[in-house]
């Protein structure tokens, strides 16, 4: 089935150690978003690409990167990461048809 | 700028109870996307309902119901005869329906309403 796949779904790491999540998508769509979702609180976006043309939210921070080699995949690289980055990690493509369709998220722990 | 607003943060009901659960959004398109999502313990949004801003058409599937009420802005979802499976995080969700820009249809989510259905 087509979808959209995130590696791993949980994650743990050390305070300051570079990670990176991965999300992969086999519907072909255009568009590739990050959310970010901490504890008790609204999937916030992180990023996003239309194909290979990428847009920062204005308030993400320069801690958070995001690359997008191809169609199928893109990455969510945290240079250092604090404990205020544990979160859940949502990638979501949409198509043309302006459906979206999630990934079942990669949770961040961070020790 | 988009902005939801889910007015209850937390609801707790009984099983078979129906349970309301609102969501009022604000944007300045002419044109846009109104979703739900169920959020579950284990993490994953499941996707419930579009429905987009020209059709203001109740819908109904099962024991999900929506009413979309353009000129108050709200985007209501109800729930009959509640069950224990119901228990899950609810979101709104609102999207520009256009292409290009910067924004591409991203999603602007409500704070969420955490359902809790007692047996």
């Amino acid at each position: 089935d087509a979808m959209v796949i995130q590696n791993p779904r949980y994650q743990v790491t050390q305070f300051g150690k570079p990670v990176t999540l991965s999300c992969s998508q086999t519907l072909n769509h255009n568009v590739m978003y990050w959310y970010q979702q901490k504890s008790s609180q609204a999937p916030k976006l992180l990023f996003h690409y239309y194909d290979k043309d990428f847009n920062n939210e204005a308030d993400t921070p320069d801690n958070f990167q995001s690359r997008r080699p191809n169609t199928s995949f893109c990455f969510l690289d945290i240079r250092s990461p604090g404990l205020g980055d544990a979160a859940m990690y949502l990638c979501a493509t949409r198509g043309t048809g302006n459906g979206y369709t999630f990934g079942s998220g990669t949770r961040l722990t961070v020790v | 700028a988009q902005k939801v607003t889910q007015a209850q943060t937390e609801i707790s009901v009984v099983e078979k109870e129906d349970v309301t659960l609102d969501c009022v959004y604000e944007t300045r398109d002419t044109t846009y996307y109104l979703f739900w999502y169920k959020q579950p313990p284990s993490g994953e949004l499941v996707f419930l309902i579009r429905r987009n801003s020209f059709d203001e058409q109740n819908e109904i599937s099962g024991r999900y119901s929506w009413n979309f009420q353009k000129s108050t802005s709200s985007f209501n979802f109800t729930i009959t005869a509640s069950q224990v499976v119901d228990s899950a995080v609810y979101f709104c969700a609102l999207s520009e329906a256009e292409w290009g820009g910067t924004s591409y249809g991203k999603l602007t989510f409500g704070q969420g309403t955490i359902l809790t259905v007692h047996p």
